[in-house]
């Protein structure tokens, strides 16, 4: 079936280090990818995403690329900030189902 | 832009008695709305989706008599726990989404934790 993995957290890091997040997926088809973020007491909000493969979504400083021979969407980022703390999620959604399927996050914690 | 009300934010119930949690698009119709739950360092998992004036559909696992799904308008959906035990305890989170399947309109709420005690 379809799902995703992320890589386990907390992921601590100081500001202005690089960012990775592994995200990987498995599906038919071909499935459009996302990443969420949740930052504390509120809902997911789509940080970017991707409908085909080689695509590069970005935002906000962040980028993934959509990678079907290694069926992965990492999501990177330069430099971070304190304020980047927060939940990550990456999805997938398939068109059969109109489902967003999501991985089980990823807490990333930015210290000054 | 478009905003998703959840509440409450948080419950605390006694064990045997419903909780009743609603969902509502601010600003926008919500064609299909979507009920998660989520455990500590774990995934959402989809519940169910309904469709406003139509029967949800339950995902594989989850029990249609414990967790009454009402999708009463385009901008209320309401997700009833009922008779809720312990391992009812949860973060539960809906999602909105505007316009046909195609469209990548989803909108969440802020969750809510429910404890049963």
């Amino acid at each position: 079936g379809n799902s995703v993995t992320q890589m386990e957290g907390p992921v601590t890091l100081s500001e202005e280090a690089f960012l990775t997040i592994n995200c990987t997926y498995t599906a038919t088809g071909y499935p459009s990818l996302f990443w969420y973020v949740q930052y504390p007491g509120e809902g997911l909000q789509l940080l970017l995403k991707a409908t085909k493969a080689d695509d590069k979504g970005s935002n906000k400083g962040f980028e993934a690329t959509y990678r079907k021979e290694t069926t992965s969407f990492h999501l990177e980022k330069g430099s971070v900030q304190v304020s980047d703390s927060a939940v990550y999620f990456c999805a997938l959604f398939y068109n059969q189902g109109g489902k967003l399927i999501f991985g089980q996050g990823t807490e990333l914690s930015v210290k000054p | 832009g478009a905003v998703v009300s959840q509440h409450p934010s948080w419950v605390i119930c006694k064990s045997g008695t419903s909780v009743k949690i609603e969902c509502r698009s601010l600003d926008f119709q919500a064609t299909t709305m979507f009920w998660y739950r989520q455990f500590p360092k774990q995934s959402l998992m989809l519940m169910a989706t309904s469709n406003e004036g139509s029967k949800a559909t339950y995902e594989q696992g989850v029990e249609k008599d414990k967790f009454l799904i009402n999708h009463a308008s385009l901008t209320l959906s309401t997700l009833t726990v009922t008779s809720a035990h312990p391992e009812d305890s949860s973060f539960y989170i809906c999602s909105a989404r505007r316009g046909v399947v195609l469209d990548y309109g989803y909108t969440f709420g802020s969750g809510t934790r429910l404890t049963v005690v």
